[in-house]
């Protein structure tokens, strides 16, 4: 069974610009969740989602968002990058985001803003 | 609101000496609690998990952790690491019901020396 994949693995952008990242969860989950990891602030939960709906959403802007497909694919998108922004961020996938569930994290997307 | 406290942010041990990585916790109720593992450029992958019953854990790759309400602690433990150990180790919480919405702690990173 393939693992939780996310594309691109690398990516470099400036200041000002927009970014959308990819995540293909493990087939048969429908839960996908999004964590950012920095340095500084470790890691850091961004939104949930199930069937193409936003479940939870952590303590992030607005230029965050994120949405899910009919397939379960994943996608965030980060508007008016800042260098702050600069982090690893990983997608993780579960049946049905239950907290008992165990969540299968994918390689991250390593996202360099300059 | 939840929190997790891994006091050490950085511990060197010995290859076959035991192991104790210290996690406390914060959270109103019987939390649901996890350890992840992450090595050098890969996503997290996780160790074990506790919800309720048996307050010692058994988990992958010969760690184990025990629950004690009264510490408001889940420490990681294994009696003999191995040079493959070398990781970065995060303990987690998340609140029973609900949605998953993990709250990592900062890390651990272990060091495993000859």
């Amino acid at each position: 069974k393939a693992g939780v994949t996310q594309t691109p693995r690398y990516l470099i952008k400036t200041r000002g610009q927009q970014v959308t990242l990819s995540c293909s969860p493990i087939s048969g989950h429908r839960s996908v969740s999004w964590y950012q990891q920095t340095p500084g602030q470790g890691l850091q939960f961004l939104f949930e989602y199930f069937s193409e709906t936003q479940r939870n959403k952590g303590n992030f802007p607005g230029r965050f968002s994120g949405r899910q497909f009919s397939n379960s694919r994943s996608e965030m998108n980060v508007s008016t990058l800042e260098l702050g922004d600069s982090a690893l961020y990983l997608c993780a996938s579960s049946w049905t985001g239950t907290p008992q569930e165990t969540q299968y994290f994918g390689p991250g997307t390593r996202l360099l803003v300059l | 609101a939840q929190s997790v406290t891994q006091p050490d942010i950085h511990i060197t041990v010995s290859e076959g000496a035991s192991l104790e990585l210290r996690c406390n916790y914060s959270y109103g109720a019987t939390p649901y609690l996890f350890w992840y593992v992450q090595s050098p450029g890969q996503g997290l992958q996780l160790l074990l998990k506790y919800f309720s019953g048996d307050t010692l854990v058994q988990g992958i790759k010969g760690f184990e952790a025990e629950f004690k309400r009264s510490q408001s602690s889940f420490n990681l433990r294994k009696p003999s690491v191995h040079w493959s150990d070398a990781a970065e180790y995060f303990c987690a919480v998340a609140r029973s019901g609900g949605y998953q919405k993990v709250t990592f702690g900062t890390g651990t990173k272990l060091q495993v020396i000859p």
